[in-house]
């Protein structure tokens, strides 16, 4: 356990579905991250929130939306997915927002759509 | 763009060898990280050198940093099939660059027992 958990580890959806990905930290990290890997090609960071609040942005469909209630928890919510959505989801929380300190990582979630 | 980029990009080596992975980036950077990747798993943090330094040690980790040709480079010594992963580097913008962190597609690195 890193410290950061996310859940669930496995998502298999159809492209009509809802569903909502979990990350958690307990490490007192004041910004979190998601970011989408597939294979092949580098990781794309898609969303950053520094003390609550989003700061980043990368031109993520909005069929993704995420949701950060507090400094302790990220979600991200998905609504008619395509098939070409399916990658490990990573979540990633560090001390600070940018990128002057190390990240730490959960273990991601799968996420097939079909 | 700022992101990094491995080199090469797989790697395999015989169980007590060395391996050296390579990172090259384009722009000004405040430091550089590189992280390691289980299949399937989460990256985990491995080192981090600041534009400053030059080279750090950590157990049969050693990273340099050559900020006048923007490159890194990631030795790992006596090389254990456990160190079988992918290994990432990882770029912060420095000024006038990104600050996020940016990075590269990696190396697969198989250690053969």
């Amino acid at each position: 356990e890193t410290g950061v958990t996310q859940t669930p580890r496995h998502l298999v959806m159809g492209m009509t579905n809802k569903k909502s990905l979990k990350c958690e930290q307990h490490l007192g990290h004041n910004a979190m991250y998601w970011y989408k890997q597939s294979a092949k090609k580098p990781l794309e960071l898609m969303f950053v929130y520094s003390l609550e609040e989003r700061v980043e942005n990368n031109s993520v469909p909005s069929r993704f939306s995420p949701e950060c209630p507090n400094s302790s928890h990220l979600f991200l919510h998905l609504h008619t997915l395509q098939p070409e959505d399916s990658a490990l989801y990573l979540c990633a929380s560090s001390q600070s927002y940018p990128g002057r300190r190390h990240y730490t990582f959960g273990s991601g979630t799968r996420l097939t759509v079909v | 763009s700022q992101q990094g980029e491995e080199d090469p990009q797989a790697l395999s080596i015989q169980e007590g060898e060395n391996a050296t992975m390579n990172c090259s980036y384009k722009t000004s950077i405040n430091n550089l990280q590189w992280y390691r990747q289980n299949s399937g798993r989460g990256l985990v943090h491995l080192n981090l050198i600041r534009s400053n330094e030059r080279e750090k040690h950590s157990g049969r980790l050693r990273v340099t940093l050559d900020t006048s040709k923007k490159s890194s480079s990631l030795l790992i010594t006596a090389s254990r099939a456990a160190d079988t992963a992918s290994y990432f580097c990882a770029t912060a913008g420095g000024q006038g660059g990104s600050e996020k962190l940016v990075f590269g597609k990696g190396t697969k690195l198989t250690v053969n027992p």
